[in-house]
């Protein structure tokens, strides 16, 4: 039973440059979220999924893209990398919004 | 509007002693509660949560939480501290009717030997 799997686990980018950050979960949860850690701000969220074909925006929406076309899946895009944009991702599942969330063990994302 | 503040950036405790981790939050209406705990290059991990019923909730690995209506407050203890213990622990609100978790901005908890 793997949980919430993130890939890669490490990446460097150049400004500009586009990635998509992979979550996949193998716990059917309907409910699936992106966060970003940065030091002593917490986690915030970036846009959660509360099941396939549904999307919405979180606190911090601007310069990523979501999609969920299946319950398993839910990448996160960055169109145009900015150095603003290093930090830690977090993708997270639970079986709705209201249960306790799964964590992947992070994406560390660097922008030069 | 849903905010969560940890008032402390780190707590320093001994090995045996009781520890508290503050929590307060705001909400409108009724909350749900949460305290995770993270480890270096890990993701969170859930250690148990506030929903209703009884104010004093136990969770995984000894610890447990009083939820306090009147102070807005959910804070984090354990009776006597383990030097695992060590790590950095964030306190998340969600308010009834809402989709959305937000978290505060974590408490680093060192525990000495």
């Amino acid at each position: 039973n793997a949980g919430v799997t993130q890939t890669p686990k490490f990446q460097v980018l150049k400004t500009g440059q586009s990635m998509t950050l992979q979550c996949a979960q193998d716990m059917n949860h309907e409910y699936m979220s992106w966060y970003r850690q940065d030091p002593g701000m917490g986690l915030r969220l970036i846009h959660y999924s509360v099941g396939a074909g549904i999307t919405d925006q979180g606190e911090v929406p601007n310069g990523y893209n979501v999609s969920r076309s299946t319950t398993e899946d839910f990448p996160l895009r960055l169109l145009s990398a900015a150095p603003s944009q290093t930090s830690v991702y977090f993708c997270a599942s639970s079986p709705d919004s209201h249960q306790p969330q799964h964590f992947g063990d992070g994406t560390r994302l660097s922008i030069l | 509007a849903q905010s969560v503040a940890q008032p402390e950036d780190q707590v320093n405790v001994a090995e045996g002693n009781p520890l508290t981790v503050k929590c307060t939050y705001s909400v409108s209406g009724n909350p749900y509660l949460f305290w995770y705990v993270q480890y270096p290059n890990r993701g969170l991990q859930f250690l148990l949560k506030y929903i209703t019923g009884d104010n004093l909730v136990k969770g995984s690995y000894g610890f447990e939480a009083e939820f306090n209506k009147s102070q807005t407050s959910f804070h984090l203890k354990k009776p006597s501290a383990l030097v695992s213990d060590s790590a950095l622990y964030f306190c998340a609100v969600r308010a009834t009717g809402f989709q959305k978790l937000v978290f505060g901005t974590g408490t680093r908890l060192l525990v000495s030997p």
